[in-house]
């Protein structure tokens, strides 16, 4: 089957760096990505890796390494508007459909 | 642009209840899926409509089933009501003349917020 591990809670400071993990396990692999929620909100498409190494968009970014089955998601000078859940996700065996992990829920204060 | 539209926003419902749930895509796209979101976890995806015709499921009861309309637009219903039924139901959309091989980018809804008492 296919699963998906990433925190479930990560705090941090204004202005800070945070880094949500991700490791995942898959029959076939198709990319890794990752979405934010805010409460009571739609989730939103941040980044997608199909292959190894950093993409940078903005204040985030998003790293891929395909032979540990692992990524993880950097965001940097913290705002409290970054206050969300974030959730990695790959495509289902067909490709059809994403499976998502738990969700990560970061909290920013200042 | 008008983005992905989910009607209604929250609903109440006792169990053996139906309900029905409503979706439009974003403007240009033909395929909708329909995920379950439960309380602090991740969407679950139920189904995928492509064409007016259920593309691929995912692990959910005969109870849950949808319908797509010429215009694209989307419904999931949902049958024999249970108190696990509630939870937030989210429709995303995309354009897929084939099964994305890699699916990157969703375009999701705010979702209907269903109760079953």
């Amino acid at each position: 089957g296919q699963s998906l591990e990433q925190p479930s809670e990560v705090t941090a400071v204004e202005g800070a760096i945070v880094q949500i993990n991700c490791t995942y396990q898959t029959s076939g692999f198709y990319g890794l990505s990752w979405y934010q929620q805010h409460d009571g909100g739609a989730p939103t498409f941040l980044s997608y890796n199909a292959l190894d190494g950093l993409e940078e968009t903005g204040r985030f970014s998003s790293f891929l390494s395909r032979s540990d089955s692992y990524g993880y998601l950097l965001l940097q000078e913290l705002q409290m508007k970054d206050s969300a859940s974030y959730f990695c996700a790959v495509p289902n065996q067909a490709g059809t459909a994403l499976i998502f992990g738990k969700g990560t829920t970061l909290s920013v204060s200042s | 642009d008008a983005g992905v539209t989910q009607s209604p926003t929250h609903l109440i419902k006792t169990r053996g209840q139906q309900v029905t749930l409503r979706c439009s895509p974003k403007s240009g796209h033909d395929t909708v899926s329909w995920y379950q979101q439960a309380l602090g976890q991740g969407p679950q995806f139920i189904f995928q409509y492509y064409e007016e015709e259920e593309r691929q499921r995912g692990n959910f009861p005969d109870r849950f089933s949808g319908h797509q309309f010429p215009n694209y637009s989307s419904e999931l219903n949902v049958n024999a009501l249970l108190l696990g039924d509630s939870a937030l139901y989210l429709c995303a959309s995309s354009l897929g003349a084939d099964p994305s091989p890699t699916n990157e980018k969703l375009f999701f809804g705010s979702g209907t917020q269903l109760s079953v008492l």
